[in-house]
């Protein structure tokens, strides 16, 4: 079982659709959380991180439940620009990252 | 200011051959990771460098990887005697890490990456 796991998808949505990521992961010493965005052939860049009360930033939101170790990303009103694989990262306080292996989301006009 | 920088962005070689890959971190950056990404897949962890503790190795895939970090600063990921399955973009990232009396660790910026394909 993969230390953070994540629904591969692909998620095809149109534009304007609500779409929720879900990351579960295993690693009980994970203490900070993050949602990274990669674009084809790019490199990933942070998308935001991901704090116990729940954040939200624009059209994304991000909760975290320490209890379920589960970690989400709500996408609202999709835009095409939003189609890109949406990576989950856990850290350890040692400073020790796992990413997920990513879900892929398409938004069609 | 600079990102991380990754030379070179592609290379090509025999199998068999050494090959060196280069990372450059964000100035000020005291953490440095190492990726590697293979075509439609997700990020595979091989080192981390967090200031002068013994770097985390534990993902280093065979002895035919090794990487160093010189004076905190460059990193260099070498592959002795490539193989094709060691095909892929190599991907080096750097954050503050735990310095500055943080506790957690912070925001990575990932390099471009090194396409390295082994024919």
């Amino acid at each position: 079982r993969k230390e953070v796991e994540q629904d591969p998808g692909p998620f095809n949505v149109p534009e304007g659709a609500t779409v929720a990521f879900n990351c579960t992961y295993s690693n009980s010493a994970s203490q900070s959380f993050f949602w990274y965005r990669q674009d084809c052939r790019k490199e990933p860049k942070l998308l935001m991180s991901v704090y116990s009360s729940g954040n939200e930033d624009g059209r994304f939101t991000a909760q975290l439940n320490r209890a379920s170790q589960y970690i989400s990303l709500l996408i609202r009103d999709s835009k095409l620009s939003d189609s890109a694989t949406y990576l989950c990262v856990a850290a350890t306080n040692a400073g020790k990252s796992t990413f997920g292996d990513g879900t892929t989301l398409t938004v069609k006009p | 200011g600079a990102g991380v920088s990754q030379s070179p962005s592609n290379k090509v070689t025999e199998k068999g051959k050494d090959v060196e890959l280069r990372c450059d971190p964000i100035s000020g950056h005291t953490a440095l990771y190492w990726y590697r990404q293979s075509l439609g897949q997700g990020l595979e962890f091989l080192i981390y460098f967090q200031g002068n503790s013994a770097p985390d190795k534990s993902g280093l895939p065979s002895d035919r990887f090794s990487a160093e970090r010189t004076g905190g600063s460059v990193s260099t990921l070498t592959i002795q005697r490539t193989q094709q399955e060691d095909s892929a973009v190599y991907l080096c990232a750097s954050s503050l890490g735990l310095a500055g009396g943080t506790t957690l660790p912070g925001t990575q910026y990932f390099g471009p990456g090194t396409r390295l394909l082994v024919l």
